[in-house]
């Protein structure tokens, strides 16, 4: 098993440019999420979803989209990108409702100027 | 959402017991308690999760008070690789993990 994987693992967007970070798992969970992480901070959810096709918002969803077309792969979409979005973005799976055993990914360190 | 409040940061040196308290007041009957351990430039790691009295596993022990207001993470003899940063998460099925600031642990020679 890979667990979860992204790519890429670092990116520089100019403003105004757009990108899709890729998030795969191969452990059959349904729950996925996505996270951003800004220097010296926790995580901050951006989107989840509870299987494919259901995505919902999270704590800080503006400038971001996502879609969930299949149980593995949990793209998150960057419109526009702005300097307030260079940070490190996670995903995680986790296989049950309500549990907080989420897997995470190596992270993409993107940055936008 | 259950709130949890942890310190910012603790110092250790090799070998020794580190206990880290994370204090939620406002814990829900049906809310679990997760920790997490994240190093630099790496994703969180899930350590263990518990619901009341004590866990244990091959890495850390959970121990929680029967108010389960509380809770503490126990690291047996660190060393200078478990320095990292720890994460204590609250949630009883809330799709919205709430990850705070976490306790920066560092572990000195």
């Amino acid at each position: 098993n890979a667990g979860v994987t992204q790519t890429p693992k670092f990116r520089i967007l100019k403003i105004g440019q757009s990108m899709t970070l890729q998030c795969t798992q191969d452990m059959n969970h349904n729950y996925m999420y996505w996270y951003r992480q800004d220097p010296g901070m926790g995580l901050k959810l951006i989107y989840y979803s509870v299987g494919a096709g259901i995505t919902d918002k999270g704590e800080v969803p503006n400038g971001y989209n996502v879609s969930r077309s299949t149980t593995e792969d949990f793209p998150l979409r960057l419109e526009l990108a702005a300097p307030s979005q260079t940070s490190v973005y996670f995903c995680a799976s986790s296989p049950r409702q309500g549990s907080y055993e989420q897997y995470f990914g190596p992270g993409t360190r993107l940055t936008v100027t | 959402l259950a709130k949890t409040t942890q310190p910012i940061s603790m110092d250790s040196y090799e070998g020794q017991e580190v206990n880290i308290t994370c204090s939620h007041n406002n814990i829900a009957t049906n809310d679990y308690i997760t920790w997490y351990q994240q190093f630099p430039s790496q994703g969180p790691r899930f350590i263990i999760q518990g619901y009341k009295t004590k866990v244990t596993n091959e890495v850390a022990s959970l121990f929680i008070p029967a108010d389960r207001k509380s809770s503490t993470l126990s690291l047996p003899r660190v060393s200078l690789s478990d320095t990292a940063v720890y994460y204590c998460l609250v949630s009883g099925g809330s799709y919205i993990p709430t990850f705070g600031r976490g306790t920066s642990l560092i572990v000195h020679p």
